[in-house]
């Protein structure tokens, strides 16, 4: 059974901090897909990144950068020079081999303050 | 790109009526629709898969004659709470696959959600 673990509920910095949202999986596939995706308040979903369980390159999208590694079963995501935009929870998930159902951790509350 | 609407995006009754919340991909084609309900300050946990022309395939614990789902379509899903209750009251999101290619990963598209508050 997958299953996707953040354990971070709530994370608070100040403006241009740093912050890094830890992202813990477990599946027995060896064919897999994790994702990033934000929720702001409005509640609509914004998907931001998708890793197949092949490709282990980190990937940087201007202040976002992810970092996967199959050893940890992680899958971090960190936000550079945080902004009050990146206010929002962000989840991470999990799909397994050919399907396509969507397991989703319970997300982390990100609050960037002035 | 590929857009998902849904209709209403927010719907308030009172308890015991039937609310019906629609699911359409706008701009393609989708054999597979999710249902996804999310209480406050919670996860997204997915209650059924529906495949165009056949019975939606529920999730363990998800009461499939209370949470009626009908795939017409292939552009048109939707969920109908019957005799709605206060605990039904939740944020539900459905989400689309485009049909591709064998080979090809299968993107799902999310809808911006349906608030349903039932009194």
């Amino acid at each position: 059974a997958q299953k996707v673990t953040q354990a971070q509920t709530e994370i608070s910095v100040v403006e241009k901090e740093d912050v890094t949202l830890d992202c813990v999986y477990e599946t027995r596939d060896t064919t897999y897909y994790l994702f990033w995706y934000k929720q702001p308040p409005s509640g609509e979903l914004v998907f931001l990144i998708r890793r197949n369980s092949f490709d282990e390159q980190n990937e940087i999208s201007g202040r976002y950068s992810w970092n996967f590694q199959k050893s940890t079963s992680s899958f971090n995501f960190t936000i550079t020079a945080s902004q009050v935009v990146d206010s929002a929870v962000y989840f991470c998930a999990l799909s397994e081999g050919g399907g396509n159902k969507l397991t989703f951790g319970t997300g982390t509350q990100l609050k960037v303050e002035l | 790109g590929a857009v998902v609407s849904q209709h209403p995006s927010r719907v308030i009754c009172k308890s015991g009526t039937s609310v019906k919340i629609e699911c359409r991909s706008l701009d393609f084609q989708a054999t597979t629709m999710f249902w996804y309900r999310q209480f406050p300050k919670q996860s997204l946990m997915l209650m059924a898969t529906s495949n165009e022309g056949s019975k939606a395939t529920y999730e363990q614990g998800v009461e499939k004659d209370k949470f009626l789902i009908n795939h017409a379509s292939l552009t048109l899903s939707t969920l109908t709470v019957t005799s709605a209750h206060p605990e039904d009251s939740s944020f539900y999101i459905c989400s689309a696959n485009p049909i591709r290619n064998r080979g090809t990963y299968n993107e799902q598209f999310f809808g911006p959600g349906t608030r349903l508050t039932v009194l």
